[in-house]
């Protein structure tokens, strides 16, 4: 039982490029977030979505794309990097239902734009 | 938008010592979640609360949801070099329907040995 995984770990990109986080869940969560850590802040909602095939906007949704087309996993993709969006990144899974609604969190992806 | 409000923001303590933080918030929150981050990883569950006055322990810790709903405090006693690291609080509102967190700005714990 691996919990929340997220591929890759690192990432360099320049700007204007494009990539793909993933996160895998295998806990049969409904619920699966994606949030960035900005250094001295909490994290802060990008997406999220209540089940598969569903997605909804959070705090701060711009410049990002999101699917979530099998229960199991959720995908954050950038369109075209920009510096403003050198973070990482955290993706975490719920049950949904409950209590309890306790949120669980893969290991984070480093994001470097240049 | 909601705001969270952690106190202290950071704190350098001698082993032994016991540690208290906490958290308010401008509106109320239906559950309340305290994470520890240790550095290069996410955060990591440590208590959640679910009832306004519930007091709950794991371990050394012990975390408060407060009476009026807006806050919550962590304490731990006897810190030893392993509590290091960053602890966040994240508040819960049922009401948005997205069971999505409201996380604290965090509290960066260093115990000196």
């Amino acid at each position: 039982n691996a919990g929340v995984t997220q591929t890759p770990k690192f990432r360099v990109l320049k700007t204007g490029q494009s990539m793909t986080l993933l996160c895998a869940q295998d806990m049969n969560h409904e619920y699966m977030y994606w949030y960035r850590q900005d250094p001295g802040m909490g994290l802060r909602l990008i997406h999220y979505s209540v089940g598969e095939g569903t997605t909804a906007k959070g705090e701060v949704p711009d410049g990002y794309n999101v699917s979530r087309l099998k229960k199991q996993n959720f995908l954050l993709g950038l369109e075209s990097a920009a510096p403003s969006q050198t973070s990482v990144y955290f993706c975490a899974s719920s049950s949904g239902t409950g209590p309890p609604y306790e949120q669980y969190f893969g290991p984070g992806t480093r994001l470097t734009v240049t | 938008g909601q705001q969270l409000n952690q106190s202290p923001q950071s704190m350098f303590i001698q082993e032994g010592e016991d540690v208290s933080m906490n958290c308010t918030s401008s509106s109320i929150f239906n559950t309340w979640l305290w994470y520890k981050q240790d550095p290069g990883e996410g955060p990591v569950l440590l208590i959640a609360l679910y009832k306004a006055g519930e007091l709950t322990s794991n371990g050394r810790l012990t975390a408060q949801f407060g009476i009026t709903r807006k806050d919550s405090f962590l304490n731990i006693s006897a810190s030893i070099p392993s509590d290091v690291g960053i602890y966040f609080c994240a508040g819960l509102n049922m009401d948005t329907g997205r069971r999505a967190l409201t996380f604290g700005s965090g509290t960066r714990l260093q115990v000196q040995p």
